[in-house]
């Protein structure tokens, strides 16, 4: 089913570094490409989402930046915290709702990431 | 922000006995929610669809009888393992959007099974 793929699968950054985690996909039907951040037993919240016509897009500390013709896209995290440390998935999806069925959201296999103190 | 509840956080139960996991959408109306699975350390994993009214649609190797879920109202889905057994421990999350469409899916705080 995962048709994303996500690295690293963990990476170890000190506080004030900037992790980089990238992903790509296949399918070019997908119109929609969030991020999510997922604690230790607790679900994924939304952390900041792209459409394929941006080419980035900036909330706060974190970055999406997207290469439509390398159909890759990548999630940067600017003065990363120690609260920052947690799981991030990517995922690709389509808005568009077919007869209210169908999965959403395909998500990469996850980036575990620690920002040491 | 919408809000997705899921009841409860943790179970712990013996093998052969059945357990019900509840979501809901606290303050708008769903009429599609989804059911993801996800073992330590990995990606979620889709299960099911939930529609309101209607069968749930179930992903490819799923078993419907194992995992039984209903969508008996727009705020309200459950998913009941059936008979549950070591190997189906893991943590269960679901995840719903507003009826009209929205570019935001909501997720649940997930419930982490464990059966003995």
């Amino acid at each position: 089913q995962q048709q994303v793929k996500q690295s690293p699968q963990s990476l170890i950054v000190q506080k004030g570094g900037i992790p980089i985690i990238n992903c790509a996909y296949e399918n070019t039907a997908f119109d929609y490409f969030p991020w999510y951040q997922q604690f230790p037993g607790k679900g994924p919240a939304l952390l900041i989402a792209i459409r394929p016509d941006v080419s980035e897009k900036k909330e706060g500390r974190f970055t999406i930046s997207f290469n439509k013709s390398a159909k890759q896209f990548s999630l940067h995290i600017m003065d990363s915290q120690p609260g920052d440390s947690a799981t991030y998935f990517c995922a690709e999806g389509s808005l568009e709702r077919k007869n209210n069925a169908g999965n959403m959201l395909t998500f990469g296999g996850g980036t575990r990431l620690m920002v040491k103190p | 922000g919408a809000v997705v509840s899921q009841h409860p956080s943790w179970v712990i139960c013996k093998s052969g006995t059945s357990v019900k996991i509840e979501c809901r959408s606290l303050d708008f109306q769903a009429t599609t929610m989804f059911w993801y699975r996800q073992f330590p350390k990995q990606s979620l994993m889709l299960m099911a669809t939930s529609n309101e009214g209607s069968k749930a649609t179930y992903e490819q190797g799923v078993e419907k009888d194992k995992f039984l879920i209903n969508h008996a109202s727009l705020t309200l889905s459950t998913l009941t393992v059936t008979s549950a057994h070591p190997e189906d421990s893991s943590f269960y999350i679901c995840s719903a959007f507003p009826s009209g469409g929205a570019e935001k899916l909501f997720f649940g705080s997930g419930t982490q099974l464990s059966v003995l």
